[in-house]
Order: C-alpha cells, then sequence, then structure tokens
C-alpha cells in the first residue's frame, strides 16, 4: 500500500489552523468498521510521538488542538490553532496491510 | 514510564554483519508485540520487522527479508534484529518501537526508543 501526504511542507502563522491530507492507494477500513491510519509527529531531533490512531481517535496526552478525520483512502490531520510546539514533521501510516508511512509534511512557523 | 533503550549500532562494512538490541522496561513486555522502524538521515521512516508476543507471527519489509532477522527474549525484556550482508542503503536510524494492542498481536506503532545509527561504509 502506498501513502501519499500532501502538502510537503507548511508554514503557519501561530495561532492560525493547518491542515494535511494523506492518501492510500487501498482502502484502510476493514469490515469492523474502522480505518487503520496513524498520524505521528516527529519533532527535530526527536523519535515520532503517536498523536492520532484509527483515524481519528486522539492518543493518551495529545493535546485536542489536534484532530483526525476520514476513511477507506483520504484522510486529514487538522491542527485547530497551530504552537510553536507543534514544529516538525507529520507522518502518516497504514496499518491495514503490514506497515508503510507517508513521505511527511514539514510543518514550520511563520 | 515505558522506555525503550537501542544499542549496537556503529560502522559496519558493506557485507557484514550487526545485531541492535532494544532493552525495554515500564510495561509488560511480553503482552505486547514489538517492531523495528528505520531513518535514513534526513529521510522518512521505513518499518522493518515485527514480531508479535510469543514470536509465533513475524513480518519483515521485502527490502530486508532474508537478509535481517527479528527475535525477542521476553524473560530479558529485550528485543533483538540480527542484521546480516549489509550494504549502503541500509545506513539509519534504527528505531525499537512497541506496538498499542495490548492482545500481543502485530496491529500499530504506539511508542518508539531514541534510536540507533547504523552506518555502512568501507
Amino acid at each position: 500500500i502506498v501513502m501519499s501526504q500532501t502538502p510537503l511542507s507548511l508554514s503557519v502563522t501561530p495561532g492560525q489552523p493547518a491542515s494535511i491530507s494523506c492518501k492510500s492507494s487501498q482502502t484502510l477500513l476493514r469490515s469492523d468498521g474502522k480505518s487503520y491510519l496513524n498520524w505521528y509527529l516527529q519533532r527535530p531531533g526527536q523519535p515520532p510521538q503517536l498523536l492520532i490512531h484509527e483515524a481519528s481517535k486522539r492518543f493518551s496526552g495529545v493535546p485536542d488542538r489536534f484532530s483526525g478525520s476520514g476513511s477507506g483512502t483520504d484522510f486529514t490531520l487538522k491542527i485547530s490553532r497551530v504552537e510553536a510546539e507543534d514544529v516538525g514533521v507529520y507522518y502518516c501510516m497504514q496499518s491495514i496491510q503490514l506497515f508503510t508511512f507517508g513521505g511527511g509534511t514539514k510543518v514550520e512557523i511563520k | 514510564e515505558v522506555q525503550l533503550v537501542e544499542s549496537g549500532g556503529g560502522l559496519v562494512q558493506p557485507g557484514k554483519s550487526l545485531r541492535l538490541s532494544c532493552a525495554a522496561s515500564g510495561f509488560n513486555f511480553d503482552d505486547y508485540a514489538m517492531h523495528w522502524v528505520r531513518q535514513a538521515p534526513g529521510k522518512g521512516l521505513e518499518w522493518v520487522s515485527g514480531i508479535n508476543w510469543d514470536s509465533s507471527d513475524i513480518a519483515y519489509a521485502d527490502s530486508v527479508m532474508g537478509r535481517f532477522t527479528i527475535s525477542r527474549d521476553n524473560a530479558k525484556q529485550s528485543l533483538f534484529l540480527q542484521m546480516n550482508n549489509l550494504r549502503p542503503e541500509d545506513t539509519a536510524f534504527y528505531y525499537c518501537a512497541k506496538d498499542i494492542s495490548v492482545f500481543g498481536v502485530l496491529a500499530s506503532i504506539e511508542f518508539w526508543g531514541q534510536g540507533s545509527l547504523v552506518t555502512v561504509s568501507s
């Protein structure tokens, strides 16, 4: 399964929203009704950290300004109000057929 | 607190072998599947291999199939990656990662270690 993310990079003013798209080459929707798509943030010099799993479930401790949506092959990560600590590279990952990552979206602050 | 500490990385010549280790703590290691994920310097993420709780289900990326072997020792709360016939394109940070499922199956990746750098060069 091939994962495609857009845009490649994003420059956002603090307090403004941001949106990242992720598309998969095959459906990530399983018969249990769940879409197996995760979002991760990798801050500079750090390992990735899980933000969203199963397309829309916010992981423990993740601020509620992060939200995930979508089903099937089209997914979106939204940050309602970007903060300085949100800088880094965001990756989507499918887990319905082993594991494949998108190419990443670099978010920086204006 | 979940901790994953990788070790064993370093500089190795093409065609040689290296063994990575990952020491886990802060959770019931034998309840969870584990993974190795790599990242070439300045590049994106690539899943390498995963192993379920009792080693009965193991999977590899095509890029490492037949050269890398994942294993675990639940008594020692440790994960391993034996890497043989290394190539320059295997140069990367190798992350040990914990699965999210409490059923011990290969499901999704939840928590990552800090990584260990493997450099394959003559």
